[in-house]
C-alpha cells in the first residue's frame, strides 16, 4: 500500500499553546489529503482536508498546510484545548485509503 | 453530516464461532466501503474495499476466506469473522465514502471491539 507516515508517535502541548502535527506521504500523484482526529474506542473523526492545488486551507482553529515539493503536510491547532487530546492520522484519498501511524496529542491543563 | 452505523459495538465470542459486524451508511448511498483493523495505539490497517455488487479486494496478508466481505445493497457491508481466534481480537472500523458526493471524503463507524475468548 501506499506510504503516509507521521514524524512523532507523540505530542505534548499546554493547554492554549499551539500544536503541530506533522506528515510526510510517498505517493507524489496523491491529490486529496485529509486530517482525523479520533478518541479512544472511537472511530476517526473528519478534521479538515485539501487538495492538491491548494497550499493552506484553514477551519474553526485548525489550519492544514501541504507542501507538494517535500511531500510533507501539516496540521496546526491552534489554542489547544484539553478536548483535543486525541490521536490524529493524515490520510491520503485514493482508489484505498492509508493511514499513516498516528500522533498522539495529549494536552496539559 | 453523512453517519455510518457500525454495529455491534462490542463483541466478545468464544474461539471458534463466527462474528458478523454490520456497517451501514445511514443518510447516503455507498458504492464502496473499507474495512479496517486496528490494535491498541497503532494505525488503522486496511483489511479491504468492499464494492457493491461485486467481489471485496483484499490487501496483501488479509485472508479472504477468515474475513468474509459482502456488499449487497449500496448502504449496507458486512464482515464475517470466521472460526475467530484470540488472535482476531482487535478493534475493527468500517468506513464509506459517499458515491453521489463531489469529494473523496470518507465517513467512519464507531468500530468494533472484538474479544475472542
Amino acid at each position: 500500500g501506499e506510504s503516509v507516515g507521521l514524524h512523532l508517535p507523540t505530542l505534548s502541548v499546554q493547554e492554549g499553546d499551539n500544536s503541530i502535527i506533522n506528515c510526510a506521504y510517498s505517493n507524489s500523484a496523491s491529490d486529496y489529503f485529509i486530517w482525523y482526529k479520533q478518541e479512544s474506542g472511537k472511530g476517526p473523526q473528519f478534521i479538515i482536508d485539501i487538495r492538491s492545488n491548494m497550499d493552506k486551507r484553514q477551519g474553526q482553529r485548525v489550519t492544514v498546510l501541504l507542501n507538494k515539493t517535500v511531500k510533507h503536510l501539516s496540521l496546526q491547532i491552534a489554542a489547544t484545548q484539553p478536548g483535543d487530546s486525541a490521536v490524529y492520522f493524515c490520510a491520503e484519498s485514493g482508489n484505498q485509503f492509508y493511514f499513516g501511524t498516528g500522533t498522539s496529542l495529549t494536552v496539559i491543563p | 453530516g453523512a453517519v455510518v452505523s457500525q454495529h455491534p459495538s462490542w463483541v466478545i465470542c468464544k474461539s471458534g464461532t463466527s462474528v458478523k459486524i454490520e456497517c451501514r451508511s445511514l443518510d447516503f448511498q455507498a458504492t464502496t466501503m473499507f474495512w479496517y483493523r486496528q490494535f491498541p495505539k497503532q494505525s488503522l490497517m486496511l483489511m479491504a474495499t468492499s464494492n457493491e455488487g461485486s467481489k471485496a479486494t483484499y490487501e496483501q496478508g488479509v485472508e479472504k476466506d477468515k474475513f468474509l466481505i459482502n456488499h449487497a445493497s449500496l448502504t449496507l457491508s458486512t464482515l464475517t469473522v470466521t472460526s475467530a481466534h484470540p488472535e482476531d481480537s482487535s478493534f475493527y472500523i468500517c468506513s464509506a465514502r459517499d458515491s453521489g458526493g463531489t469529494n473523496e471524503k470518507l465517513f467512519f463507524g464507531s468500530g468494533t471491539q472484538l474479544s475472542v475468548l
